[in-house]
C-alpha cells in the first residue's frame, strides 16, 4: 500500500497568513493526488485534483503543486472559513489511501 | 444538483450485520464509479470499497475483505454496502462518494451515516 505522510499534523495560523501543507508519498504516484477540506461534522470537500487543478467553485487562494512523491497545498491568504482539517489522497493505485490530516487552527 | 444521501446506519452488536444505502440524484448514476469511505470518531479518512459503473468490478480494503460487499442498482440509482461480521473497529461514519471522470478524485460526497458496533 502507498503511505501518505502530511506535515505538519497541526498548524496554527492567523487570518491573512500564507500557509503550506506538504504531502509525501511512500512511492511515486505521478500526479494522482487530490486535496480535500473537512469541517467538523461535515463531509470532505474536494479542493484540488491531479495535484494542481482547482476544482470548480473553489477560491483561487487555494493552489496545489508537485508530482512523484512530494506535493504541497498552499493557501495564499487565510480566510476565517479556511480553518478546517485538510487531507491529501493518492489515486494512483488501490487502496486509494489518505494522509493522516492537517488540522489548521486559528492562532 | 448532484446529491448523495446515505442511510441504514445505527447501533449493532459485534458479529452483526447492517446494510448501508446511498441514494443518488442529479446525475447519470450508471455512468460513474462509486466508493465508500469511512471515518472513525476523531480519526482520519479511510477508503473502504469501490465499484465500477455497471457493477461488474469491485475492490476492498484488506480490513473489510470477505466481510463487506459493495453493490449497486442502477435502475434505482442506489449504491449499497452490506456489512457482515461487524467488529468494534468498524465503528465509523460511512460516506459514499462519486468518482471523478478519469478517476482522479472524488468530487461529490454524501453527508455520512454513523455505524456503531457495540454490545
Amino acid at each position: 500500500d502507498i503511505q501518505l505522510t502530511q506535515s505538519p499534523s497541526f498548524l496554527s495560523a492567523s487570518v491573512g497568513d500564507r500557509v503550506t501543507i506538504t504531502c509525501r508519498a511512500s512511492q511515486g504516484i505521478s500526479s494522482y493526488l487530490a486535496w480535500y477540506q473537512q469541517k467538523p461534522g461535515k463531509a470532505p470537500k474536494l479542493l484540488i485534483y491531479a495535484a494542481s487543478t482547482l476544482q470548480s467553485g473553489v477560491p483561487s487562494r487555494f493552489s496545489g503543486s508537485g508530482s512523484g512523491t512530494e506535493f504541497t497545498l498552499t493557501i495564499s491568504s487565510l480566510q476565517p472559513e479556511d480553518f478546517a482539517t485538510y487531507y491529501c489522497q493518492q489515486l494512483n493505485s488501490y487502496p486509494q489511501t489518505f494522509g493522516q490530516g492537517t488540522k489548521l487552527e486559528i492562532k | 444538483e448532484v446529491q448523495l444521501v446515505e442511510s441504514g446506519g445505527g447501533l449493532v452488536q459485534p458479529g452483526g450485520s447492517l446494510r448501508l444505502s446511498c441514494a443518488a440524484s442529479g446525475f447519470t448514476f450508471s455512468s460513474y464509479w462509486m466508493h465508500w469511505v469511512r471515518q472513525a470518531p476523531g480519526k482520519g479518512l479511510v477508503w473502504v470499497s469501490r465499484i465500477n459503473s455497471d457493477g461488474s468490478s469491485t475492490s476492498y480494503a484488506d480490513s473489510v475483505k470477505g466481510r463487506f460487499t459493495i453493490s449497486r442498482d442502477n435502475a434505482k440509482n442506489t449504491l449499497y454496502l452490506q456489512m457482515n461480521s461487524l467488529r468494534a473497529e468498524d465503528t465509523a461514519v460511512y460516506y459514499c462518494a462519486r468518482d471523478c471522470t478519469g478517476g482522479v478524485c472524488y468530487d461529490y460526497w454524501g453527508q455520512g451515516t454513523l455505524v456503531t458496533v457495540s454490545s
